[in-house]
């Protein structure tokens, strides 16, 4: 069964702590994504990646870290320098970074900073 | 640089009726546009793009949208709506990174 997997669905960590969200797929996709998404505000892009090895920031990526060390997963560790991280993150993947490529979103991550 | 609006936050429709959510957008040449739709705590699934071509745009679940570049626009559309569509729906633009609307929360009423 092909799609993107995130792990785990609810996080809570407390302040001044990193934390490291999972993401992997297996549908054999070049690109891979990261989205940040708060009430009323849609979705917005944190970082992706190409191709392994290779990842370029997004709009939001302060406070956020990433690797593509492998093909399949592509970590997002939100550092304590994040100044609010508590929202759902949306890991997505594409079969290329072509603008016409579908992304095909995994079902989320809720980060929660007590 | 490219965006998109959707002007409507909220909207409630009657079980069986026919809908609309509007989606409007802002790019210099021919843009690329996607309708997605999001059930609660879920992640996004792609209902419709639009590329190049006809300007009617067939989805899945019955939804359908039309590119009309003279109104900058790209709404989506149900002739009868199912309660298994309440969700929250996002029209996205491209070809540039993605960009999203802010989303619209449909609710269905019996």
């Amino acid at each position: 069964d092909g799609g993107i997997t995130q792990s785990p669905k609810y996080l809570f960590r407390k302040e001044g702590q990193n934390v490291t969200l999972s993401c992997e797929q297996n549908l054999n996709h070049d690109a891979m994504y990261w989205y940040r998404q708060d009430p009323g505000q849609g979705l917005r892009l944190i970082y992706y990646s190409q191709i392994v090895n290779d990842f370029q920031k997004g709009d939001i990526a302060e406070g956020y870290s990433v690797s593509r060390e492998k093909k399949e997963s592509f970590p997002l560790t939100v550092t304590s320098a994040q100044k609010n991280p508590t929202a759902f993150y949306l890991c997505a993947s594409s079969s290329s970074a072509g603008s016409t490529d579908t992304q095909y979103f995994g079902p989320g991550t809720r980060l929660t900073v007590l | 640089a490219q965006s998109v609006t959707q002007p409507d936050i909220h909207i409630t429709v009657s079980e069986g009726a026919s809908l609309e959510l509007r989606c409007n957008y802002s790019y210099g040449a021919t843009p690329y546009l996607f309708w997605y739709v999001q059930s609660p705590g879920q992640g996004l699934q792609l209902l419709l793009k639009y590329f190049s071509g006809d300007t009617l745009v067939q989805g899945i679940k019955g939804f359908e949208a039309e590119f009309k570049r003279s109104q900058s626009s790209f709404n989506l559309r149900k002739p009868s709506v199912h309660w298994s569509d309440a969700a929250e729906y996002f029209c996205a633009v491209g070809p540039e990174k993605l960009t999203f609307g802010t989303g619209t929360r449909l609710t269905i009423i019996p």
